[in-house]
């Protein structure tokens, strides 16, 4: 979607190393969320928040961390601890108080060697 | 989390012809959502359905919720070239407030 922008779209880091992916949004929307997506798999929860200094952890938290403050911004910072970093990860935002879909960026794709 | 049943994983086919693909669940859904991802980006929203029996069309796309509410079913006509790539079913549960449970995709492959 046009109004969520992920960067870098390839990011390259050394383990041990923590690293931070960018999600930026302009649609005014009070939910975002991280996923996660391996080769050939489905998506899989990181973390979310539905406003602004507020976050849940999903349901692959560990390894992870975020932030949430402004509304347009939710970074997730990807630390030494996840064991298996190197994977395609998606942002995404939801308008709140309704069950109206998600919108996604173009994603991430982390290597990590 | 992901409890929804998608199947095919994977379908092979010419184009021109038809392609079904569902999603089943033994949970009930408010909201039934399918999306279409290309190689290297991020998902994008075909449809979205609210309403038990809802039958919704975008251009050669079909998608219905079910009238149990636990499944939901994805037709494409005539398929061309461009259809390629990987369709997720998703829905918010009744019981899960905003969190989205997402199928496991089906990967499509159209032979020109």
């Amino acid at each position: 979607d046009g109004g969520i922008t992920q960067s870098p779209k390839y990011l390259f880091r050394k383990e041990g190393q923590n690293v931070t992916l960018s999600c930026e949004q302009n649609l005014n929307h009070d939910a975002m969320y991280w996923y996660r997506q391996d080769p050939g798999q489905g998506l899989r929860l990181i973390y979310y928040s539905q406003i602004v200094n507020d976050f849940q952890k999903g349901d692959i938290a560990e390894g992870y961390s975020v932030s949430r403050e402004k509304k347009e911004s939710f970074p997730l910072t990807v630390t030494s601890a996840q064991k298996n970093p190197t994977a395609f990860y998606l942002c995404a935002t939801q308008e709140w108080g309704s069950n109206s879909p998600l919108h996604f960026g173009n994603g991430t794709r982390l290597t990590v060697t | 989390g992901q409890q929804l049943n998608q199947s095919p994983q994977s379908m092979f086919i010419q184009e021109g012809e038809d392609v079904s693909m569902n999603c089943t669940s033994s949970s009930i859904f408010n909201t039934w959502l399918w999306y279409k991802q290309d190689p290297g980006e991020g998902p994008v929203l075909l449809i979205a359905l609210y309403k038990a029996g809802e039958l919704t069309s975008n251009g050669r796309l079909t998608a219905q919720f079910g009238i149990t509410r636990k499944d939901s079913f994805l037709n494409i006509s005539a398929s061309i070239p461009s259809d390629v790539g990987i369709y997720f079913c998703a829905g918010f549960k009744e019981t899960s407030g905003s969190r989205l449970t997402f199928g496991e995709g089906t990967q499509l492959t159209v032979n020109p």
